[in-house]
């Protein structure tokens, strides 16, 4: 089945730095690959994705890339703000969109 | 519209005790999922029901029953609850041909 790996673990930034957060995947039938972001005390919330015939997409300060050939995408957070502060996870989907597959997380910390 | 609605939000239980998570949408979503959290690991996928009438195992289904009550409701059950059980729950739902899945708030369960 899938493995999904997620890097760094946990990631200090200053506000206005930018902040980038890898993830790996193991089936190279999967074909959709989303972001999550989840606030303390709160359920993940989708913040941007990408499908696997597209390289690059962005969304004001944010952009995913993937690289179908090594089987990695990135997240890349521009002019980090304390409010991006926050647990972020990266998964994988390769059946028809029924099932995600997470990433371990990475915590972000931005400090003023 | 309060999108995905989950109940308790805490809950402490003894070893061998049973217990029912409720969830519910109110998008009118066919599919709904549940997973559990725990610290370094992420989100796994425990069960889904990919429409009224059916359910199928995840990635960490023992110990667990669920029932999809009816189109808004999707209820996990813990038959005799264990600490290894100790976590915090998420149910999210998928609208027909959409890819994001929505997360409820989440149950946090502790099994001691």
């Amino acid at each position: 089945g899938e493995n999904v790996e997620q890097h760094p673990s946990t990631l200090s930034v200053q506000e206005g730095d930018s902040a980038v957060i890898k993830c790996t995947y193991s089936d190279s039938a999967s074909n959709y690959f989303p972001w999550y972001k989840q606030e303390l005390g709160k359920g993940p919330q989708l913040i941007i994705d990408i499908r696997s015939n597209v390289g690059e997409k962005k969304d004001q300060r944010i952009a995913v890339t993937l690289n179908k050939t090594a089987k990695h995408f990135s997240l890349h957070i521009t002019e980090t703000q304390p409010e991006d502060s926050a647990v972020y996870f990266c998964a994988a989907s390769n059946t028809g969109f029924q099932k995600l597959v997470f990433g371990t997380g990475t915590r972000l910390l931005v400090s003023p | 519209n309060a999108g995905v609605t989950q109940t308790p939000k805490f809950q402490v239980l003894k070893t061998g005790q049973s217990m029912t998570l409720q969830c519910a949408q109110d998008m009118n979503h066919n599919s709904m999922y549940w997973y559990r959290q725990d610290p370094g690991m992420g989100l796994r996928l425990i069960y889904y029901s990919a429409s009224e009438g059916t359910t199928d195992k995840g990635e960490v289904p023992n110990g667990y029953n669920v029932s999809r009550l009816n189109k808004r409701e999707f209820s996990l059950r813990l038959e005799s609850a264990a600490p290894s059980q100790t976590s915090v729950y998420f149910c999210a739902s998928r609208g027909a041909g959409a890819e994001e899945q929505y997360f409820g708030p989440g149950t946090r369960l502790t099994v001691t």
